[in-house]
């Protein structure tokens, strides 16, 4: 069965909105936990990561919030703004020590100017 | 900044003929993958390369699927015989090590099968 998964398949703002892309994972033995943002023609371009001994991490403007008990993953971005239009994957390794990625199946963000 | 690189960047061929789809993953990274994307559908891991041999592959990387590093700079994906659902978009990665998960990825291959 599918490991990762996302709850909304497209996410609309507006500009300077903060927005918040929720994953979900099924994986116990998962302990790094990835996002990736994509854009039209492009590959995945890594934006932030958590490892499973952390609930939270900040870098700019991306915050990953990483909830075990529920096995729940969230992207937040601050004053999203039209360049952060694309498709935002969680990914997770497949267990510890392998390099391996399970990808979700990815939300599109859409920021209006 | 150091980047994965693709050729070719779109690739149409005729079911069953071979292809072989190429990366140049970047220069001081030793550890190589091959992942897929299905229009509109996730992305897929294929198989992870290292020293030369596959560390671990998919389902989906079955007999039709090789690998090659022929020389010390190429990573190459080889389809033996195309089928129709082979069709996707092929994307190249390369890391510094093996726990390193935010590997960089080229801007992919576009396969079309007919």
């Amino acid at each position: 069965g599918e490991s990762v998964g996302l709850h909304l398949p497209t996410l609309s703002v507006q500009e300077g909105d903060n927005s918040i892309i929720n994953c979900a994972y099924s994986n116990s033995a998962s302990d790094y936990f990835i996002w990736y943002k994509q854009e039209s023609g492009k590959g995945p371009q890594f934006i932030i990561d958590i490892r499973s001994n952390m609930d939270k991490r900040q870098g700019q403007r991306v915050t990953v919030l990483l909830n075990k008990t529920v096995k729940h993953l969230s992207l937040q971005i601050a004053a999203t703004q039209p360049g952060d239009s694309a498709v935002y994957f969680c990914a997770e390794n497949k267990r510890s020590g392998y390099s391996t990625l399970t990808f979700g199946k990815g939300t599109m963000l859409l920021v209006s100017p | 900044e150091p980047e994965v690189t693709q050729t070719p960047s779109h690739q149409v061929t005729q079911m069953g003929q071979e292809v072989i789809l190429r990366c140049v993953p970047i220069s001081n990274h030793l550890y190589f993958y091959w992942y897929r994307q299905i229009l509109g559908q996730k992305v897929e891991f294929l198989v992870s390369f290292y020293n030369n041999e596959i560390s671990e592959k998919s389902e989906i990387f079955d007999d039709q699927f090789s690998v090659e590093r022929p020389d010390g700079s190429n990573f190459t994906l080889k389809i033996r015989s195309t089928k129709l659902e082979d069709s996707a978009m092929y994307f190249c990665a390369s890391s510094d090590s093996r726990v390193n998960y935010g590997y960089t990825f080229g801007s992919g291959t576009r396969l079309t099968v007919v």
